[in-house]
């Protein structure tokens, strides 16, 4: 079965410094990996996704990720946090080739970053 | 473009009630799904609707249901209640092309079970 796993509940960051939210995946066949972001009161919001190609993925806001296949993770960046980035943030994966549009969604990490 | 519009935003009900939720998705997406989020058990997935029928269905009991309407609007429906039916429950859509898992979430309607 397809899971994700975020080992962090929560990262704490100083406005300014680097920020890394880490996922690891288990998936049988090629991952379709995705990050969203969900604020206060919201629905989520997508970042990014990693299908095929480059292991690096940019997306919104300056943010991107790295897949890594042999450590199996997709580790979520940005080089330099503000702190309207603090907010709620899930790692995903699609439920395998015939799970349409089903995303697996891990527990989710907080991010606070701090003036 | 409009977003993914739930209602109602914020319900409370007492168990053994029933309730509908209601999804607009954006113009143009065919794919409606629903999650449900909860502080102890995070994200899980619903079920999906794609051109009014159900393709993919969560781990729930037969008391979550949804259908699909022809405008692609979808619904929710939760009988019988239970203190642990209280949730987020999240709308997404897509334009289902490339089935890439794209989501595009409305904001949710909150649901109390008193």
């Amino acid at each position: 079965a397809q899971s994700v796993a975020q080992p962090e509940d929560q990262v704490n960051v100083a406005e300014g410094n680097p920020l890394t939210v880490k996922c690891t995946y288990s998936v049988s066949g090629n991952p379709y990996l995705f990050w969203y972001v969900q604020y206060p009161n919201r629905g989520l919001q997508f970042l990014l996704k990693y299908i095929t190609g480059d292991n690096l993925v940019k997306g919104s806001y300056g943010f991107e990720a790295e897949f890594n296949k042999s450590q199996t993770s997709f580790h979520l960046k940005k080089p330099s946090a503000l702190v309207s980035d603090s907010a709620l943030y899930f790692c995903a994966v699609r439920d395998g080739a015939g799970g349409y549009n089903k995303l697996i969604f891990g527990a989710g990490t907080r991010l606070a970053v701090h003036p | 473009k409009a977003g993914v519009t739930q209602t109602p935003r914020y319900l409370i009900k007492t168990r053994g009630q029933q309730v509908t939720l209601s999804c607009s998705p954006i113009s143009g997406h065919r794919s409606v799904s629903w999650y449900q989020q909860t502080p102890g058990q995070g994200l899980q997935f619903l079920f999906e609707y794609f051109s009014e029928t159900q393709r993919n269905k969560g781990n729930f009991p037969g008391r979550f249901s949804g259908r699909q309407f022809s405008n692609s609007r979808s619904e929710m429906n939760v009988s019988t209640l239970e203190l642990g039916d209280s949730a987020l429950y999240l709308c997404a859509s897509t334009t289902d092309r490339t089935n890439t898992g794209e989501l595009f979430f409305g904001e949710g309607s909150r649901l109390t079970v008193l």
